[in-house]
């Protein structure tokens, strides 16, 4: 079963706008993860954040976790076209789980010039 | 530095045929996983090495093996290949520390089982 769900299931903006993505998860965590899939390859990483952290920033990207209400959300900034692919959560369930995340379904991401 | 080499990135096989796919990382990390992602489902964990010498179970073992050949190679094979199977499958790796750490990507198999 999915740890994460993300919302929305697919967004599209134009290039410079912003683009949100949340994500949703059912149990305590360790920690929260981002990653993004471009058309025909693997996962990257993006960025990680604590569960003892709110908000975390690296280059254009801002993600913030709220634990009360077990959610999370990657803002994109000035988004450009390059940026068009999916995204996706993931996340580690406490306790245990060693080394297991469990990914979302996944935002799709258009950018449109 | 390669990070993540899957091969190979595209098979066809028959019902009932065996194959195995290959995966190696050369960034010295201890823990190394397979998944595999269908439409609408997202990645689900096949199996998982937390370290050379172990291999446990994820979400959806059921019809594979894996063999951690060394800390570099993490092997997934189909025994008897079913069109449930037909998917994109990814091997990943990380190192353990303070908690989970980044996963590195290969750039999946694309396997169609017809």
């Amino acid at each position: 079963s999915q740890q994460g769900e993300e919302d929305p299931q697919a967004l599209s903006i134009q290039e410079g706008e912003n683009a949100t993505m949340n994500c949703s998860y059912k149990t305590s965590i360790n920690n929260l993860q981002w990653y993004r899939q471009n058309s025909g390859r693997g996962l990257v990483h993006l960025i990680l954040i604590r569960s003892n952290e709110r908000e975390k920033h690296s280059g254009r990207l801002r993600v913030t976790l709220d634990t009360s209400k077990k959610s999370s959300s990657l803002l994109i900034t000035a988004s450009r076209a390059a940026d068009t692919a999916s995204y996706f959560c993931a996340t580690d369930a406490k306790p245990g789980g060693y080394q297991k995340v469990t990914f979302g379904t996944g935002t799709k991401l258009q950018v449109i010039p | 530095n390669a990070g993540v080499t899957q091969t190979p990135k595209f098979q066809v096989l028959k019902t009932g045929q065996s194959m195995t796919l290959q995966c190696a990382q050369d960034m010295n990390h201890n823990s190394m996983y397979w998944y595999r992602q269908d439409p609408g489902m997202g990645l689900r964990l096949i199996y998982y090495s937390a370290s050379e010498g172990t291999t446990d179970k994820g979400e959806v073992p059921n019809g594979y093996n894996v063999s951690r050949l060394n800390k570099r190679e993490f092997s997934l094979r189909l025994e008897s290949a079913a069109p449930s199977q037909t998917s994109v499958y990814f091997c990943a790796s990380s190192q353990w520390g303070e908690g989970n750490q980044p996963q590195h990507f290969g750039d999946g198999t694309r396997l169609s089982i017809l």
